[in-house]
């Protein structure tokens, strides 16, 4: 069975510019959840989706970002305009139901020069 | 806003040696979970505990969730080099949403 899969794996981009990450989560996980994490720490929750619903996207920077799961399969996180310390390692990441267990991506890794 | 404090942050051993990892909070989680990430890639599941007091054994790996479900901690038996990277442990406050610790990050060496 795959893995969630990202890409791209890399990204490097000048500030101002936009950036789209893509994830395709483990076929039949309905719960999708996209995470920033900066290095040597943990990953800090963006948006968490139910289906193709939002369900938490209260620490998703909404002056920036954007995201969206329109069927509720595959999963996009767009920044717009991009900022120095938008550099980091985006995850993504997926569980089934109601079991808490999450699966997470190999992440892109921005760097924002 | 639910905080999980692991300690240490840095940890470098020799081969064989033992070692433990702190993960604490003020909250109580309904459970929680390690997860290990080595560099350029997700984190890894290692375990759940769910039980206040439970204890769990993963090879070399045992894992402990504190009688209140507060606190756990991740005990190495004689590291490998292998067992090099982050340990992250993650509260879930049973809504769905973990809370990620900053991680230990730990270098054996050989």
């Amino acid at each position: 069975e795959a893995g969630v899969v990202q890409s791209p794996r890399y990204k490097i981009i000048e500030k101002k510019q936009p950036v789209a990450f893509w994830c395709n989560p483990i076929s039949g996980h309905n719960t999708l959840y996209w995470y920033l994490q900066n290095l040597g720490q943990g990953p800090e929750l963006l948006i968490r989706y139910e289906n193709e619903e939002a369900v938490d996207d209260s620490q998703l920077p909404k002056d920036r970002f954007s995201a969206e799961r329109l069927k509720g399969v595959d999963s996009t996180l767009k920044i717009q305009p991009a900022e120095l310390g938008d550099s980091a390692v985006y995850l993504c990441a997926s569980s089934l139901g109601g079991d808490r267990s999450q699966f997470f991506g190999p992440g892109t890794r921005l760097t924002v020069l | 806003t639910q905080l999980l404090e692991q300690s240490p942050q840095f940890l470098s051993i020799q081969e064989g040696e033992n070692l433990t990892v702190y993960c604490n909070s003020s909250s109580v989680f309904s459970s929680l979970q390690w997860y290990r990430q080595e560099p350029g890639e997700g984190p890894v599941l290692l375990v759940t505990v769910v039980t206040g007091g439970e204890v769990k054994k993963l090879k070399r790996l045992t894992f402990q969730f504190g009688d209140a479900r507060k606190d756990s901690s991740l005990h190495i038996t004689a590291a490998q080099p292998g067992d090099t990277g982050l340990y992250l442990c993650a509260g879930d406050d049973a809504g769905n949403m973990l809370t990620f610790g900053g991680g230990t990050r730990l270098m054996v060496k050989p």
